[in-house]
């Protein structure tokens, strides 16, 4: 089955640019999404179609899709963004989450 | 407002079943798919399921597929997940998602979930 594949963690200093990766088998080839769950909270559509922000996510979330890795980049982080971030895609007629990254802020 | 309302988790023994029910409203529930997605307590985003809008097409998660099965009711706005067979392993807060109306492949609105214990 298809996998996704995120560092456990990331740490980034406030006002730094953070950037968590997920990795799959020519990933670059399918659409990846990326959700923002906080703690006792739903996830939250950060990026969708690999480079979208839906209304209401700051400008400072960005995506990139290529080859096997999608990556989200937060540009010039701020303590809210602390959480953790799932990427998604789909394989066939299953979608499949990434196993999660911790951004913790320093 | 899009609102997703999760119910029917609750305490169940090893080998039990459990239905899961998901209220949609302020949006034309028959216009989208729908999934079901599970997280263990501490742990990360699983998919478990999705129907299509009319209910016609499903898939499942291997951890899942041949004990759960999705199915809706699009005349109520309802999504459910019955659960059969239940192991310890399927203990967790379930989510049902709706499908984003800004790309199929995302996940646009969640619901709160509701927490399903398998537990002798």
């Amino acid at each position: 089955s298809y996998e996704l594949t995120q560092p456990p963690s990331v740490s980034v200093s406030p006002g730094q640019t953070a950037s968590i990766t997920c990795s799959g088998d020519k990933l670059g080839d399918k659409f990846a999404s990326w959700y923002q769950q906080k703690p006792g909270q739903s996830p939250v559509l950060v990026i969708y179609q690999d480079t979208k922000r839906p209304s209401g996510i700051p400008e400072r979330f960005s995506g990139s899709n290529s080859g096997n890795t999608a990556t989200l980049t937060i540009s010039g982080t701020q303590a809210m963004d602390e959480a953790d971030y799932y990427c998604q895609a789909w394989d066939s007629t299953n979608v499949v989450f990434g196993g999660g990254t911790k951004l913790t802020v320093l | 407002e899009v609102q997703l309302v999760e119910s029917g988790g609750g305490l169940v023994q090893p080998g039990g079943s459990l239905r899961l029910s998901c209220a949609a409203s302020g949006f034309t529930f028959s216009r989208y798919w729908m999934h079901w997605v599970r997280q263990a307590p501490g742990k990360g985003l699983v998919w478990v399921s999705r129907i299509n809008s009319d209910g016609s097409s499903t898939s499942y998660a291997d951890s899942v597929k041949g004990r759960f099965t999705i199915s809706r009711d699009n005349a109520k706005n309802t999504l459910y997940l019955q659960m059969n067979s239940l192991r310890a392993e399927d203990t967790a807060l379930y989510y049902c998602a709706r499908r984003s109306t800004l790309h199929p492949s995302a996940v646009d609105y969640w619901g709160q979930g509701t927490l399903v214990t398998v537990s002798s």
